[in-house]
């Protein structure tokens, strides 16, 4: 069965870190493109970050470049996200998602910043 | 950045009628543009890819048409389980953009 399961989600406060995975099984992760994709509540989806199969290329949507960091480990078929400085804004349920257009998704995983 | 817009954000129809919506890009994407359909509480599923391709497994009911800037998700005789909303997503290039969102609701 093709699946991706994120986890690492949880409330945190403003200014700290967390670190999402997503684990990948059923399909040959390293064929992929991978990405990070969110949806805060009630609202609609945005884009966060992507990585190439081999790592070569990586890119950011302009909320989050310089605070988040996408990550690869082919040998694991795992995908990573670290985010630091974390925001209120940055509430959400973040997805991963296999593919150019996004053929294979996660089930999600809730961040919730607040103090 | 390339700006998706859809159209209209809300959109009632009874069951069997069929159902239009609309994706627009503020440049062109030529047909990397894709759709997808999300229910409360579940991840977004592809129904449509290079503007025109049905995703696996998506019934012939759905079908998508444009290129460049303008798009267009057809639904013909709409069924209960088609009640969602829909984004489409440009992939011609990083940053991916979605739309806003068009909720399909029961009239």
């Amino acid at each position: 069965e093709v699946q991706l399961v994120e986890s690492g989600g949880g409330l945190v406060q403003p200014g700290r870190s967390l670190r999402l995975s997503c684990a990948a099984s059923g399909f040959t992760f390293d064929d992929y493109a991978m990405h990070w994709v969110r949806q805060a509540p009630g609202k609609g989806l945005e884009w966060v970050s992507g990585i190439t199969s081999n790592s070569d290329t990586i890119g950011y949507a302009d909320s989050v470049r310089g605070r988040f960091t996408t990550s690869r480990d082919n040998a694991k078929h795992s995908l990573y996200l670290q985010m630091n400085s974390l925001r209120v804004e940055d509430t959400a349920v973040y997805y991963c998602g296999g593919g150019d257009a996004f053929d294979i998704w996660g089930q999600g995983t809730m961040v919730t910043v607040s103090s | 950045e390339k700006v998706m817009t859809q159209s209209p954000a809300t959109l009632s129809v009874f069951p069997g009628e069929r159902a239009t919506l609309s994706c627009r890009a503020s440049q062109s994407i030529s047909t990397n543009l894709a759709w997808y359909q999300q229910k409360p509480g579940q991840a977004p599923r592809l129904l449509i890819y290079g503007a025109s391709t049905r995703a696996t497994g998506i019934p012939a009911r759905f079908s998508g048409s444009g290129s460049g800037t303008e798009f267009t998700l057809t639904i013909s005789s709409l069924q209960s389980e088609d009640f969602a909303v829909y984004h489409c997503q440009q992939y011609n290039n990083w940053p991916y953009t979605f739309g806003q969102g068009t909720k399909l609701e029961i009239k």
